[in-house]
């Protein structure tokens, strides 16, 4: 059964800094392509990075560009996203979510992790 | 980027009622689109890719249409568990981009 599980998240003044994990199992994580797709409170879904599954690619979207990087261990599992410079616009759920090959949708999704920023 | 525009933004519909949201991109994306089902506090789910092709289990109530900027959603007989919100993503050139959302609400 495919399981990503993500970490990290909470409160942190404007300008700060977090690391989101994503845990990943149950599937061959290494031959994967890995994104973080985030949803403010009461708002819709918006795509935030993707790694290609050598890390060879890497893409942000232009709210996050400068301040987030993307990161992977394949021989942990792990999926990272570390979060800086962060803004009260960042407030969200994170998710980390699979993309199948040769593909850019997301075909699973951990549960989320919680960032608030906030004085 | 390509914006993906979602219509209605909400609506209330009856168990057993057929419904259909709509998605459209603000350029041609040929089939490269998903569909997504959310449920309050829980993460999306994939439904549907290549804008009609059902993802392993899921019902055989749902079905996705269309080509190029327009493509539909269509819920045969919906069902207590289908309230939710649904959302388009294209994925047909970065930066992959979701539509605003359709929130199904029983009437």
């Amino acid at each position: 059964e495919v399981q990503l599980v993500e970490s990290g998240g909470g409160l942190v003044k404007p300008g700060g800094s977090l690391r989101l994990s994503c845990a990943a199992s149950g599937f061959t994580f290494s031959s994967y392509s890995m994104n973080w797709v985030r949803q403010a409170p009461g708002k819709g879904l918006e795509w935030v990075s993707s790694i290609s599954s050598s890390s060879s690619y890497i893409y942000y979207a232009d709210s996050v560009k400068g301040r987030f990087t993307i990161s992977r261990d394949n021989a942990k599992n792990s999926l990272y996203l570390q979060m800086n410079s962060l803004r009260a616009e960042d407030t969200a759920v994170y998710y980390c979510a699979r993309a199948p090959p040769l593909s850019q949708l997301f075909d699973y999704w951990g549960q989320g992790t919680l960032v608030t920023v906030s004085s | 980027a390509i914006r993906m525009t979602q219509s209605p933004s909400s609506f209330s519909a009856s168990t057993g009622d057929r419904v259909t949201i709509t998605c459209r991109a603000s350029q041609g994306i040929s089939s490269y689109l998903a569909w997504y089902q959310q449920k309050p506090g829980k993460a999306p789910k994939l439904l549907i890719y290549a804008a009609s092709t059902l993802q392993s289990g899921v019902p055989s109530r749902f079905s996705g249409s269309g080509s190029g900027t327009d493509f539909t959603l269509t819920i045969s007989c919906l069902q207590s568990e289908d309230f939710a919100t649904y959302y388009c993503q294209q994925y047909y050139s970065y930066l992959w981009t979701f539509g605003q959302g359709t929130k199904v609400e029983i009437k």
